[in-house]
Parts: C-alpha cells; structure tokens; sequence
C-alpha cells in the first residue's frame, strides 16, 4: 500500500540554523501539507500546497518556514533560522483531491528538537 | 475556536470490552476524519465520514456522525492490547481544506 515517507525522522539542530526537513507524498496526489505536533498539544495545521504553490498557511507559518516541490516526488519543510518553540514532531501529508471531500494521509514524522 | 473537543481524555478499558470517544465541534463540516497514534509515532487514518453520513464500518471500528448535535463517535469493539494508542478526530469545515484536530482521547487497553 502507498505510503507517505519522511526523512529524517529525528533532527537535532542548534538555535538559529536552517533545516529542511523532507517528504515523499503518495505518488498520485495532488495536494500536500505540513503539520505540526508540540508534544503534549493538538497537533495543528501549518500549510497547504497545490500545483506548486501555497494555497492556505496558518499564522504558525512565518516568514521563517517555507516549502518546495523540488522535484515531481520530494516536497520540503525549510525552517530558515529556528527557535526554541520550534521543536515539535512535523507531518507531512499528502491526499488525492480537496480536502472536503478526500482522506489525508500521513507520514510518520519528523522529530526535530532546537537546542 | 473551531476545533473539535473530544472526551473522554483518557479511557482504559480491559481486553474485549468495548471503547467509546466522543468528538463535538462548533461549526459546519465537509468530512470528519479520525486518525491513530501510537506514542511518538505518524497519525494513521482510520475512517473518513462525511456530513452526510450518518454511520460507517470498517472492521472493528463504527463511526458515527449527527450534524445535527455537531458531533461524532468512535467505538472500538472486542478490544486489543494493540489497540492502545491516542485517538483523534480531525474535521474539515465547510468553506475550509485543512485538517482542525481534537486534542485526542488516549485508549489504554489492558490485557
């Protein structure tokens, strides 16, 4: 069964440094997102993306986050300088059509911890 | 806040008992999804419902949906020790294409 892939599935990395964090969604869907989970809190939207570019960002989603379809596979998380309230375990998910009408699914995750 | 509410927080139950969660929100939907989590692992989908659906299966799993009193149900029946994990509902709202989540009902099943 298809399967959304993330990569790495831990990161640490130190206050101020950029990290991409990097995703392959199921192969025919066509539309993509970011969330993120703070341990112990809901986990939140961050970001969608269709037809390469963003069609919804929510207030998490600042100046410092951006994403890119590199490729026809790869869809990537940039944090440009993190901060402390940056760590969190980050989704990539991937689905079909519209949200409305069409499960998302989901990879397993990236731990990323700011030191 | 247009995020759903689910209850109860923490549910531990024995081994082939039956496990119930309830998901309430605020405002109209397009499709309520639930999802799994094991502790620190990825968000598995377990079932999608539309608005308008009322009832779906899938395996062990019975959903329920009433826009009318804005909320959904989860069972679980005959439940596993495999079954513990957290359990969140995740709707999208009308006019809306992203995913708004419950805080999650976390299921300890005891064998």
């Amino acid at each position: 069964e298809p399967e959304v892939t993330q990569t790495p599935s831990h990161q640490v990395t130190q206050m101020g440094q950029e990290v991409i964090l990097r995703c392959v969604p199921i192969s025919n869907h066509l539309y993509f997102y970011w969330y993120r989970q703070i341990l112990g809190q809901k986990v939140e939207f961050l970001v969608s993306f269709y037809n390469n570019e963003i069609s919804e960002k929510s207030e998490i989603f600042d100046d410092q986050f951006s994403v890119e379809r590199p490729d026809g596979s790869n869809f990537t998380l940039k944090i440009r300088s993190t901060k402390l309230e940056d760590s969190a375990m980050y989704f990539c998910a991937s689905s079909e059509g519209l949200a409305g009408s069409y499960e998302q699914y989901f990879g397993p995750g990236t731990r990323l911890t700011v030191t | 806040s247009q995020q759903g509410e689910e209850d109860p927080q923490a549910l531990s139950i024995q081994e082939g008992e039956n496990a119930t969660m309830n998901c309430s929100y605020k405002t109209s939907i397009n499709n309520l999804q639930w999802y799994r989590q094991n502790s620190g692992r990825g968000l598995v989908h377990l079932i999608l419902i539309r608005s308008n659906e009322r009832e779906k299966h899938s395996g062990r799993l019975r959903v329920t949906l009433d826009t009318s009193k804005k909320s959904s149900s989860l069972l679980i029946t005959a439940s596993r020790a495999a079954d513990t994990a957290s359990y969140f509902c995740a709707m999208v709202f009308s006019n809306d294409y992203k995913l708004s989540f419950g805080a999650g009902t976390t299921v300890t099943v005891r064998a």
